[in-house]
């Protein structure tokens, strides 16, 4: 069976500045991907970033980046330059197999002003 | 940009009551999905479609059934509500069958159920 762990329930950062949000898990299979969803209040969950496991380049989108240690089967997030749009719950997911997406528990994180 | 709606935002019901949850996705995409989103517990996959009358069970489909009549719609039904169940549900759709663990899944507004 496959597991994503988030152990960091709620992250608060400052406005502009940098912050990482952990995701560690576990999979019997070779070939897989890594997902971060962001899920404001009130609003869609909506993709933020995507990792194909076989991809040694860590993936960046804009403000958003990961750091991919495929080893430790740790998959973080880090934001730059925080902004009061990032408010939200952000879950990290794992794709592998044949049966769709394993989702962590979320971390909250909030944007201090 | 892909749009996935579900029928209601808000829904009210009585325990022992049948309830119909809707969700329809308007890009022609196979897999359709039905997650259970709880607090402290992420979210945990119902039951998912990678065809048209076509469904699997995922984690947690105790209490619950689906129907996918049609490409686009995909339904979740609690036969009979109970107060176990308030929860809010999410439907989700990706784009090809075959590549149900790989492709990025898209997300309706979710439905906020309260049984009482």
């Amino acid at each position: 069976a496959q597991t994503v762990t988030q152990s960091q329930p709620e992250m608060s950062v400052q406005e502009a500045e940098t912050v990482t949000l952990s995701c560690t898990y576990d999979t019997s299979e070779s070939d897989y991907y890594l997902f971060w969803y962001k899920q404001p209040p009130s609003r869609q969950m909506i993709l933020v970033i995507r990792q194909e496991a076989y991809k040694q380049q860590n993936a960046t989108e804009n403000r958003f980046s990961v750091n991919f240690q495929k080893a430790a089967k740790s998959f973080s997030l880090k934001i730059s330059d925080s902004q009061l749009g990032d408010a939200a719950m952000y879950f990290c997911a794992l794709g592998g197999g044949a049966d769709g997406l394993t989702f962590g528990k979320g971390t909250h994180l909030i944007i201090q002003p | 940009d892909v749009k996935v709606t579900q029928s209601s935002r808000y829904l009210v019901k009585r325990t022992g009551e049948k309830v119909f949850l809707e969700c329809v996705q308007d890009m022609d995409h196979e897999n359709m999905f039905w997650y259970r989103q709880d607090p402290g517990l992420g979210l945990r996959l119902i039951y998912f479609s990678y065809d048209v009358k076509m469904k699997e069970k995922g984690d947690i489909p105790e209490g619950y059934s689906v129907s996918r009549e049609k490409k686009e719609r995909f339904s979740l039904i609690l036969e009979s509500a109970s107060t176990n169940q308030t929860s809010m549900y999410l439907c989700a759709s990706s784009l090809y069958g075959l590549a149900l663990a790989t492709d990025t899944q898209y997300f309706g507004p979710g439905t906020r159920l309260t049984v009482l």
